[in-house]
């Protein structure tokens, strides 16, 4: 499996655009790249998932360079309520694989 | 709501204990996922079970055991309980049927946290 590199943390204000990089420089041909939230005590939750280019859905969009060696979760107008950890995982997307978590990024957004 | 439910939500216990979790998972998963969250450790992947059979294990004790019934729920004992073992304990499922698909997501319950003291 890929070795992921995030931020420990990052700071930003309510209103504002987020964006969260991984680095994943020996990502395989068959690695897919998939993001989890995950708030205090409680389990993560699948964000949003992608292989290359970029990909939106209701709550983020994930932005991957043509040599996905780095991608970028974008949080648009992020509020209180996304204050979490976000983690970065890269795998084969093998279906029936368990997941390796590495530390995260812990978003604090304020007022 | 994930649809993963664990029980029970607390659980306080003394050292040398042995204690059982219990998940029931989505409605239709056939995987179950074991995962462990102590401060310093992070997230860690303890077992896995796909239809009842163990599939994966991961960083789980010896002193640790799971097995999935025939319903699909799952349960986690833990005994010989040790300080250390305080941590939140996660289960999570998914649809994936055995096959080579290319992509599955996992859903996490909310957690049992167990206190050893």
């Amino acid at each position: 499996l890929a070795k992921t590199t995030q931020p420990i943390s990052m700071d930003s204000y309510e209103g504002q655009e987020v964006n969260i990089t991984c680095s994943h420089n020996n990502i395989a041909t068959n690695d897919y790249i998939t993001w989890y939230q995950q708030f205090p005590s409680q389990g993560p939750r699948f964000i949003i998932q992608g292989y290359k280019t970029k990909v939106t859905n209701e709550v983020a969009s994930l932005f991957i360079p043509a040599d996905r060696k780095s991608s970028t979760l974008s949080l648009p107008r992020v509020s209180l309520s996304d204050t979490a950890v976000y983690y970065c995982l890269v795998g084969d997307g093998q279906a029936g694989t368990a997941l390796i978590f590495g530390k995260g990024t812990t978003l604090s957004v304020s007022s | 709501d994930s649809g993963v439910t664990q029980t029970p939500k607390h659980l306080i216990t003394a050292t040398g204990q042995r204690v059982t979790l219990r998940c029931s998972p989505r409605s239709g998963d056939l995987s179950v996922y074991w995962y462990q969250q102590s401060l310093d450790q992070g997230l860690q992947f303890l077992i896995q079970y796909y239809n009842g059979e163990e599939r994966a294990k991961g960083n789980i004790l010896e002193r640790f055991s799971a097995q999935q019934f025939p319903d699909l729920h799952s349960e986690l004992n833990l005994s010989s309980l040790e300080l250390g073992d305080s941590a939140l304990y996660f289960c999570a499922s998914s649809a994936w049927g055995g096959g080579h698909s290319s992509t599955d997501t996992q859903y996490f319950g909310p957690g049992t946290r167990l206190t050893v003291l």
